[in-house]
Formats: structure tokens, sequence, C-alpha cells
């Protein structure tokens, strides 16, 4: 069974610092993505990284596939509150499988 | 910017019941997802679909459910005879075939069922 855990669960931090959530498994994926849900929402996709050691910014977000594709991290500079949100890691097996969530992390930033 | 759509966005029923959750993927995209999510629990794959057949189904895609792609545009999960546990969220994803891993996710489909 593929599983992927994400740490830390819940994250609170102050306007203006910096974080990084992080994204593990014990199984490789041809790629990893990041969504981004709201309550009541479906996710939204952030990114997706499919490359072992690949980095992908978007804006003030850093996205890194691990070298060995087992592994991610989502850094995030100078969190400002419309950041907070519940960030999902997702992976998938091959191109077009199912795809795996992990069980996110909730990130609230307070202004 | 294209995107996902379904309807409802909310569906109360009573148990034993059958629904049908709508949704229109996006124009070229060939890979079709539904997903389900348990209040406060992780989102959970049910079912994959492509080329008009089921290329997926977990366990939880039991006899109970079945999809259908019954024009080019939409695609529809149905849930013949509902039962309590079968309350969440669900939602549906589609992706093309050159985005490796990269699907897109509907606002979803508040189904209660009592």
């Amino acid at each position: 069974t593929q599983l992927l855990e994400q740490s830390p669960q819940f994250l609170s931090i102050q306007e203006g610092e910096n974080l990084t959530v992080y994204c593990n498994s014990s199984s490789v994926f041809s790629s990893l993505q990041w969504y981004r849900q709201e309550p009541g929402e479906g996710p939204v996709l952030l990114v997706t990284v499919v490359t072992g050691g690949e980095v992908k910014k978007l804006k003030r977000l850093t996205f890194q596939f691990g070298d060995a594709r087992k592994d991610s991290s989502l850094h995030i500079t100078a969190a400002q509150p419309g950041d907070t949100g519940l960030y999902l890691c997702a992976g998938a097996k091959t191109s077009y499988d199912k795809v795996i969530f992990g069980p996110g992390t909730s990130l609230s930033v307070i202004p | 910017e294209p995107e996902v759509t379904q309807t409802p966005s909310h569906q109360v029923t009573q148990m034993g019941q059958e629904v049908i959750l709508r949704c229109v993927p996006i124009s070229n995209h060939l890979y079709f997802y539904w997903y389900r999510q348990i209040l406060g629990q992780k989102v959970e794959f049910l079912v994959s679909f492509y080329n008009n057949e089921i290329s997926e189904k977990s366990e939880i895609f039991d006899d109970q459910f079945s999809v259908e792609r019954p024009d080019g545009s939409n695609f529809t999960l149905k849930i013949r005879s509902t039962k309590l546990e079968d309350s969440a969220m669900y939602f549906c994803a589609s992706s093309e075939d050159a985005a490796p891993g990269t699907q897109y996710f509907g606002p979803g489909t508040r189904l209660t069922v009592l």
C-alpha cells in the first residue's frame, strides 16, 4: 500500500515568517502534486513535479521533489494571511494513475 | 481558464435512494476520476475512467457504484442504494494525455445521506 505522510499536521505562524512543510513516502512516485484546499471546496492544483531533484517556484512558494522521488517539500517565504489553507501532497505511480493523497498540512497565517 | 464543474453542489437524500452526481471535465481531457472525502479525512480514490471504460477502481467502489460518460461532455457517478456512510464530498477530476499525474479537480458535491 502506498502511503504519503505529511508534516507538520498543523502549523500556525505569524505573517511574514517562512515555513516548510514536508511530504514523505517509502514508495517511489512518477510525479508528485501539491494542492491547496479550502473548506468545502475541491483541491486546487499548485504544481506538479516529475523529475528527481526538481525545484519549481510559484511566486513565494518553492516546491522540491526529492532525488529518489519519494519525498517533496513546500517552502513558503514571507507567509501572508491569504496563504491560510490545507496543503495536500499527492503522488501518482504512473502517468495516468490514480492520485494518492497525503493527510494534509493545515496552515494558519496570523496577521 | 478551463475548469471541471460539478452538479449539484449539495445533495441530500434518504438512505436507500439512488443518486447521480454529475461532472463536466475539461474539454480536451481524456482521463476522468472520482474521489471522495469523508469529513475530516483524506481524499480517497474511487475510480478512473478512460476510453469509455473503467481503468481502475478502489475497494470502496463496490457494486453499488457505477460511472458513465453518457455523451461527449458529461461524466456521472451513480450510487444505487445510498448508505449513511456514503455521506461525503465527491470530487470529479480530469487530466489530459500529455500531463503526467496532473489532475484538475472540480469543486465537489456534498452528499448527505439521512
